[in-house]
């Protein structure tokens, strides 16, 4: 399994204020992204990076932002935490056609 | 418009016994299929995968096929044990250059013992 570490692990935060998730890794890959899990939606994509500052959106990009200033983090931010942006998220790494997950973040908005 | 769809929400097996998963796919540039497996507080893990350019491929008791006239793919699992009990996800990427997966919903397997 690829080094990804995610942090936090579990967060709880108010409606309209911002949150920063991290994602770590150890193993170089040059492909990164964010993924949020809900029940019967699967794994949607968010935002991907496929290089030091080189990001580009996915399918539920709206109200999120991603920073990359280093091969190895990968930052999620919610501008205005909403209570539809209550989920689980995950971060992987990419290499070789083949995604690797972190752990995941369980984020509750209230 | 889910271009990957796993049609089966769940699906209860006895243990000893195969399980099959199934999944289906819209779009014909997917060239290369994941399946991962996820247990409950956990990441997927990346469980089997196959080329456009086969159709099967077997690792140990999981084996997948893949028929590209139907655009489905199936995994099976032989015997089935109960630590395959979690959610199974189906997965499709093509030569985009970015790596990008598009995944299913999901089939939680329960294995019975």
């Amino acid at each position: 399994d690829a080094g990804i570490t995610q942090s936090p692990r579990h967060k709880v935060t108010e409606t309209g204020t911002p949150v920063t998730l991290r994602c770590h890794q150890t193993e170089n890959h040059r492909y990164m992204y964010w993924y949020r899990q809900d029940p019967g939606h699967g794994l949607r994509l968010i935002h991907y990076s496929y290089g030091v500052k080189d990001t580009d959106k996915g399918e539920v990009s709206d109200g999120y932002s991603v920073s990359r200033s280093k091969t190895e983090d990968f930052l999620l931010t919610l501008e205005s935490a909403t209570s539809s942006q209550t989920s689980v998220y995950f971060c992987a790494t990419a290499t070789g056609g083949t995604q690797y997950f972190g752990p995941g973040t369980r984020l509750l908005v209230l | 418009d889910q271009q990957v769809k796993q049609n089966s929400p769940s699906l209860s097996v006895q243990e000893g016994r195969i399980s099959i998963l199934n999944c289906d796919y819209t779009n014909s540039m997917f060239d290369y299929f994941l399946w991962y497996k996820k247990y409950p507080a956990e990441g997927p893990t990346f469980l089997i995968s196959i080329s456009s350019i086969k159709d099967k491929n077997e690792d140990g008791r999981f084996t997948v096929f893949l028929n590209k006239s139907a655009k489905h793919l199936s995994l099976h699992i032989v015997p089935s044990q109960p630590g395959d009990s979690a959610v199974y996800f189906c997965a499709a990427s093509g030569n985009f250059g970015n790596e990008k997966l598009t995944f299913g919903t999901g089939t939680r397997l329960t294995i019975i013992p």
